[in-house]
Protein backbone atom coordinates (compact mmCIF):
# COMPACT_ATOMS: atom_id res chain seq x y z
CA UNK A 1 0.00 0.00 0.00
CA UNK A 2 1.27 3.54 -0.26
CA UNK A 3 1.96 5.42 2.62
CA UNK A 4 3.96 8.71 2.78
CA UNK A 5 6.14 9.92 6.12
CA UNK A 6 6.72 13.04 7.19
CA UNK A 7 8.97 12.86 9.84
CA UNK A 8 9.01 16.23 11.69
CA UNK A 9 6.00 17.52 13.12
CA UNK A 10 7.87 20.75 13.61
CA UNK A 11 10.60 22.52 12.54
CA UNK A 12 11.38 25.88 13.43
CA UNK A 13 14.25 28.02 11.71
CA UNK A 14 15.55 31.91 11.94
CA UNK A 15 14.85 34.13 8.90
CA UNK A 16 17.73 33.38 6.13
CA UNK A 17 18.09 29.76 7.10
CA UNK A 18 18.06 27.23 5.04
CA UNK A 19 15.19 24.74 5.12
CA UNK A 20 14.31 21.13 4.00
CA UNK A 21 10.82 19.42 4.97
CA UNK A 22 11.25 15.70 4.81
CA UNK A 23 9.14 13.08 2.94
CA UNK A 24 9.54 9.78 2.33
CA UNK A 25 6.91 7.52 0.29
CA UNK A 26 6.79 3.73 -0.21
CA UNK A 27 5.21 2.63 -3.05
CA UNK A 28 6.22 0.05 -5.62
CA UNK A 29 5.96 1.66 -8.74
CA UNK A 30 6.10 5.19 -10.50
CA UNK A 31 4.09 7.79 -8.11
CA UNK A 32 3.24 11.48 -8.62
CA UNK A 33 4.92 13.37 -5.94
CA UNK A 34 3.03 16.87 -4.35
CA UNK A 35 4.12 19.49 -2.03
CA UNK A 36 0.42 21.20 -0.76
CA UNK A 37 0.90 24.18 1.24
CA UNK A 38 -1.98 25.48 4.42
CA UNK A 39 -0.79 29.06 5.30
CA UNK A 40 -2.83 30.09 8.44
CA UNK A 41 -6.85 30.71 7.83
CA UNK A 42 -6.50 29.61 4.59
CA UNK A 43 -7.23 26.86 2.71
CA UNK A 44 -4.98 23.82 1.60
CA UNK A 45 -3.33 24.43 -1.68
CA UNK A 46 -0.74 22.79 -4.26
CA UNK A 47 2.41 24.26 -3.71
CA UNK A 48 4.38 22.10 -6.76
CA UNK A 49 4.63 18.86 -8.14
CA UNK A 50 7.55 16.76 -9.41
CA UNK A 51 6.60 16.17 -12.46
CA UNK A 52 6.82 19.96 -13.55
CA UNK A 53 10.03 20.41 -12.39
CA UNK A 54 9.54 23.99 -11.48
CA UNK A 55 10.47 26.37 -8.36
CA UNK A 56 7.33 28.30 -6.85
CA UNK A 57 8.28 30.63 -3.58
CA UNK A 58 11.73 29.88 -3.90
CA UNK A 59 11.10 25.90 -3.08
CA UNK A 60 12.03 22.84 -5.19
CA UNK A 61 11.83 19.43 -4.42
CA UNK A 62 13.35 16.39 -6.27
CA UNK A 63 12.35 12.78 -6.56
CA UNK A 64 14.99 10.60 -5.19
CA UNK A 65 13.12 6.98 -6.50
CA UNK A 66 16.51 5.39 -5.05
CA UNK A 67 15.88 6.87 -1.14
CA UNK A 68 12.17 6.61 -1.99
CA UNK A 69 11.86 10.71 -0.90
CA UNK A 70 10.86 14.23 -1.88
CA UNK A 71 12.45 16.51 0.02
CA UNK A 72 11.43 20.11 -0.02
CA UNK A 73 13.82 22.41 0.03
CA UNK A 74 14.32 26.54 0.40
CA UNK A 75 17.92 28.41 0.79
CA UNK A 76 16.41 31.10 3.10
CA UNK A 77 13.64 30.94 4.46
CA UNK A 78 10.95 34.07 5.32
CA UNK A 79 8.90 34.51 7.53
CA UNK A 80 6.03 34.35 5.16
CA UNK A 81 6.52 30.75 4.88
CA UNK A 82 5.35 29.86 7.94
CA UNK A 83 2.66 27.22 7.47
CA UNK A 84 1.23 23.62 7.79
CA UNK A 85 3.61 21.57 5.15
CA UNK A 86 1.88 18.33 3.52
CA UNK A 87 3.85 15.72 1.16
CA UNK A 88 1.78 13.85 -0.88
CA UNK A 89 1.82 10.43 -3.58
CA UNK A 90 -0.71 9.77 -6.07
CA UNK A 91 -0.21 6.15 -8.34
CA UNK A 92 -1.30 8.18 -11.10
CA UNK A 93 -2.59 11.67 -12.16
CA UNK A 94 -6.62 10.14 -12.11
CA UNK A 95 -6.38 8.31 -8.51
CA UNK A 96 -6.38 9.88 -5.05
CA UNK A 97 -4.02 11.35 -3.22
CA UNK A 98 -2.41 10.09 -0.38
CA UNK A 99 -0.81 12.52 2.34
CA UNK A 100 1.44 12.66 5.30
CA UNK A 101 0.41 14.10 8.38
CA UNK A 102 2.30 17.01 7.80
CA UNK A 103 5.14 19.24 9.10
CA UNK A 104 4.88 22.72 10.88
CA UNK A 105 7.27 25.12 9.46
CA UNK A 106 7.75 28.24 11.84
CA UNK A 107 10.29 31.15 10.65
CA UNK A 108 11.41 33.15 13.23
CA UNK A 109 12.27 36.86 12.56
CA UNK B 1 -18.77 29.02 -8.34
CA UNK B 2 -15.00 30.49 -8.27
CA UNK B 3 -14.24 27.70 -5.70
CA UNK B 4 -15.15 24.65 -3.64
CA UNK B 5 -17.78 25.52 -1.06
CA UNK B 6 -18.55 23.49 2.04
CA UNK B 7 -21.33 24.10 4.37
CA UNK B 8 -21.62 24.37 7.46
CA UNK B 9 -18.36 25.66 8.17
CA UNK B 10 -18.68 24.76 11.77
CA UNK B 11 -20.87 22.00 13.00
CA UNK B 12 -21.46 21.12 16.95
CA UNK B 13 -23.60 17.99 17.37
CA UNK B 14 -24.28 15.89 20.40
CA UNK B 15 -23.04 12.20 20.38
CA UNK B 16 -25.23 9.75 18.61
CA UNK B 17 -26.47 12.22 16.66
CA UNK B 18 -26.61 12.03 12.22
CA UNK B 19 -24.62 15.14 10.46
CA UNK B 20 -24.29 15.64 6.97
CA UNK B 21 -21.88 17.74 5.36
CA UNK B 22 -22.16 19.63 1.71
CA UNK B 23 -19.72 20.00 -0.64
CA UNK B 24 -20.35 21.89 -3.94
CA UNK B 25 -17.22 21.44 -6.33
CA UNK B 26 -16.05 24.17 -8.85
CA UNK B 27 -18.39 23.75 -12.04
CA UNK B 28 -16.78 21.00 -14.60
CA UNK B 29 -14.63 19.26 -11.97
CA UNK B 30 -15.30 15.68 -12.75
CA UNK B 31 -13.36 14.14 -9.37
CA UNK B 32 -14.47 14.94 -5.88
CA UNK B 33 -12.83 13.83 -3.00
CA UNK B 34 -13.79 14.02 1.01
CA UNK B 35 -10.49 14.36 3.46
CA UNK B 36 -10.58 14.32 7.41
CA UNK B 37 -8.02 16.49 8.29
CA UNK B 38 -7.32 16.03 13.07
CA UNK B 39 -4.40 17.03 15.07
CA UNK B 40 -1.41 14.46 14.32
CA UNK B 41 -3.13 11.94 11.77
CA UNK B 42 -2.66 14.60 8.97
CA UNK B 43 -5.06 14.42 5.74
CA UNK B 44 -6.46 11.26 6.25
CA UNK B 45 -8.78 9.68 2.31
CA UNK B 46 -12.14 8.91 2.88
CA UNK B 47 -14.10 8.92 -0.51
CA UNK B 48 -13.08 9.55 -3.95
CA UNK B 49 -15.87 10.12 -6.73
CA UNK B 50 -14.98 10.04 -10.28
CA UNK B 51 -17.52 10.96 -12.98
CA UNK B 52 -19.85 8.35 -13.06
CA UNK B 53 -17.90 5.70 -11.91
CA UNK B 54 -18.17 3.66 -8.78
CA UNK B 55 -17.18 5.78 -6.21
CA UNK B 56 -13.83 4.58 -4.43
CA UNK B 57 -14.83 4.14 -0.84
CA UNK B 58 -12.04 2.69 1.20
CA UNK B 59 -10.84 5.13 3.46
CA UNK B 60 -14.08 5.27 5.24
CA UNK B 61 -13.57 4.44 8.63
CA UNK B 62 -16.86 2.92 10.01
CA UNK B 63 -19.90 1.99 8.29
CA UNK B 64 -21.87 4.94 9.76
CA UNK B 65 -19.83 7.10 7.02
CA UNK B 66 -21.47 7.68 3.95
CA UNK B 67 -21.04 9.84 0.75
CA UNK B 68 -22.86 10.47 -2.13
CA UNK B 69 -22.78 12.69 -5.07
CA UNK B 70 -25.69 13.98 -6.89
CA UNK B 71 -25.65 14.63 -10.53
CA UNK B 72 -22.01 14.38 -10.81
CA UNK B 73 -21.92 17.60 -8.82
CA UNK B 74 -22.88 18.51 -5.14
CA UNK B 75 -22.00 16.07 -2.37
CA UNK B 76 -22.97 14.93 0.73
CA UNK B 77 -20.79 13.20 3.76
CA UNK B 78 -23.45 11.88 6.13
CA UNK B 79 -22.22 10.47 9.57
CA UNK B 80 -24.55 8.63 11.60
CA UNK B 81 -24.44 8.01 14.98
CA UNK B 82 -21.78 10.67 15.78
CA UNK B 83 -19.10 9.78 18.14
CA UNK B 84 -16.45 11.95 19.68
CA UNK B 85 -13.71 10.47 17.65
CA UNK B 86 -15.33 12.31 14.87
CA UNK B 87 -14.69 15.56 15.91
CA UNK B 88 -12.41 16.93 12.87
CA UNK B 89 -11.88 19.07 9.51
CA UNK B 90 -14.09 17.47 6.99
CA UNK B 91 -12.47 18.75 3.66
CA UNK B 92 -13.83 18.08 0.07
CA UNK B 93 -11.63 18.94 -2.76
CA UNK B 94 -12.18 18.87 -6.39
CA UNK B 95 -10.33 18.49 -9.90
CA UNK B 96 -9.87 18.33 -13.49
CA UNK B 97 -8.96 14.60 -13.40
CA UNK B 98 -5.35 14.79 -14.86
CA UNK B 99 -4.80 18.29 -14.32
CA UNK B 100 -1.55 19.84 -13.39
CA UNK B 101 -2.86 22.36 -11.04
CA UNK B 102 -4.08 19.59 -8.57
CA UNK B 103 -6.73 19.22 -6.56
CA UNK B 104 -8.74 22.75 -5.16
CA UNK B 105 -9.38 22.84 -1.95
CA UNK B 106 -12.84 24.29 0.36
CA UNK B 107 -12.41 25.69 3.61
CA UNK B 108 -13.98 22.76 5.43
CA UNK B 109 -16.11 22.22 8.00
CA UNK B 110 -15.11 21.68 11.79
CA UNK B 111 -17.16 19.04 13.04
CA UNK B 112 -17.16 18.81 17.19
CA UNK B 113 -19.29 15.73 18.93
CA UNK B 114 -19.76 16.75 22.37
Amino acid sequence: AQRVTQPEKLLSVFKGAPVELKCNYSYSGSPELFWYVQYSRQRLQLLLRHISRESIKGFTADLNKGETSFHLKKPFAQEEDSAMYYCALSKHNTDKLIFGTGTRLQVFP
Amino acid sequence: GAGVSQSPSNKVTEKGKDVELRCDPISGHTALYWYRQSLGQGLEFLIYFQGNSAPDKSGLPSDRFSAERTGGSVSTLTIQRTQQEDSAVYLCASSLVGSIVGYTFGSGTRLTVV
